[in-house]
């Protein structure tokens, strides 16, 4: 009954390192999402995945890349962490489409606290 | 594209005193209303969704919303608050024209004293 998976849950990196968040769900659920919170700012979406195969920029993506590995994991990548990037990570699932299944709402990980220094 | 504004940033209440957190959305088509609420350090839980039929939803833990479309309001209010009600409260909006992702107000931090 593990929901999403987050790990880390904490990682401090120095400006200029990458690093890849994961995320795993066991829900069967098609789509997926990648946010930030930041304070006074609600969550702001970086990435999303529909469906298995496919991902789409939010609002946020700019220094940031996923990557929906399969059904169940969406990882996303720092390339080269910057301060602006501190931040809290959450990973979210969705069952999405029409009908019975119109959007139920999301269920959310635990969140990675990133510091870049 | 839909967006929300959640009208208090801070709400602090006395224990068993009522609360209402207030949540406006702009849309221009039929959307899906969600309220979720975040304990310290933790994710983000869902506590009720309006997707269509009576205007009064109720959610977990007492709380309650009310959808009004003339308004275009989706207020939270619990009628008596306890000290482990302390939590950050989301309004959040999707719709079928924006394949259903989510978005979120900046949150409402409620903080219950005894």
């Amino acid at each position: 009954n593990a929901g999403v998976t987050q790990t880390p849950k904490f990682q401090v990196l120095k400006t200029g390192q990458s690093m890849t968040l994961q995320c795993a769900q066991d829900m069967n659920h098609n789509s997926m999402y990648w946010y930030r919170q930041d304070p006074g700012m609600g969550l702001r979406l970086i990435y999303y995945s529909a469906s298995e195969g496919t991902t789409d920029k939010g609002e946020v993506p700019n220094g940031y890349n996923v990557s929906r590995l399969n059904k169940r994991e969406f990882s996303l990548r720092l390339e080269s962490a910057a301060p602006s990037q501190t931040s809290v990570y959450f990973c979210a699932s969705s069952e999405t489409g029409t009908g019975a299944f119109a959007n139920y709402g999301y269920t959310f990980g635990s969140g990675t606290r990133l510091t870049v220094v | 594209a839909q967006s929300v504004t959640q009208l208090d940033s801070q709400v602090p209440v006395f224990e068993e005193a009522p609360v209402e957190l207030r949540c406006n959305y702009s849309s221009s088509v039929s959307v899906y209303l969600f309220w979720y609420v975040q304990y310290p350090n933790q994710g983000l839980q869902l506590l009720l969704k309006y997707l269509s039929g009576s205007t009064l939803v109720k959610g977990i833990n007492g709380f309650e919303a009310e959808f009004n479309k003339s308004q275009t309001s989706f207020h939270l209010r619990k009628p008596s608050v306890h000290i482990s009600d302390t939590a950050e409260y989301f309004c959040a909006v999707s719709a079928r024209s924006n394949d259903y992702k989510l978005s979120f107000g900046a949150g409402t931090t409620v903080t219950v004293r005894a």
